[in-house]
């Protein structure tokens, strides 16, 4: 099956600095990549949608300012925490999609996740 | 219309049981309804999904019943296990367009299976 790493799987910063997390798809061309945060015993919350290219699209309530999303090709993209505090302190997944916008496959291949805690 | 109401929250099996999962969805236009097992600390591994053409779709122990009319999806896990117990979700989606497949979670089952 496809694989998704994410990279690092654990990051501790001090408040206010920021943090990058990698989502790469390592054996398929990820047209979409999609990024998710989840709480403890919660369910996942979609971010924003992203595709290689072009702009992300942001979830209603998701600061686009605060989590800049990048995907600069079509094996990766990027989700960095700016100027993070503790309450942004959680479990972010991505995942991969090579259906694009004609195909009509609807997988997501999902990575291991990153654990971000803020001091 | 976009949600996904799952239930139970958390379900405790015997090993060799019958667990059973169930969803109901608003959005008459979901086209793909996948199941998810996520262990802790991990993301989410997909399990099997259906398609709304099919009423019935198993592989292995995990089977999934889809009643369109209804638009409700369930899960079956037969003959449960310990190494079963995980977290749950299930998740529909809209293929193509400008919904780029995105996937609409349940609010996940807790599955302990006792030995």
């Amino acid at each position: 099956g496809a694989v998704v790493s994410q990279h690092p799987s654990w990051v501790i910063c001090k408040s206010g600095t920021s943090v990058k997390i990698e989502c790469r798809s390592l054996d398929f061309q990820a047209t979409t990549m999609f990024w998710y945060r989840q709480f403890p015993k919660q369910s996942l919350m979609l971010m924003a949608t992203s595709n290689e290219g072009s702009k992300a699209t942001y979830e209603q309530g998701v600061e686009k300012d605060k989590f800049l999303i990048n995907h600069a090709s079509l094996t990766l993209s990027t989700l960095t925490v700016t100027s993070a505090h503790p309450e942004d302190s959680s479990f972010y997944i991505c995942s991969a999609s090579n259906s694009g916008t004609s195909g009509r496959s609807n997988e997501q291949f999902f990575g291991p996740g990153t654990r971000l805690t803020v001091l | 219309q976009q949600q996904v109401k799952q239930s139970p929250q958390s379900l405790i099996v015997q090993k060799g049981g019958i667990s059973i999962i169930n969803c109901a969805y608003e959005n008459t236009a979901f086209d793909y309804f996948p199941w998810y097992q996520q262990f802790p600390g991990k993301g989410p591994a997909l399990l099997i999904a259906i398609r709304p053409d099919v009423s019935e779709k198993k592989e292995g122990r995990f089977t999934i019943s889809f009643n369109k009319s209804a638009k409700q999806f369930s899960l079956h896990i037969m003959d449960s296990q310990p190494g079963d117990s995980a977290t749950y979700f299930c998740a529909a989606s809209i293929a193509g367009g400008t919904s780029y497949g995105k996937l609409t979670f349940g609010q996940g089952t807790i599955l302990t299976v006792h030995p």
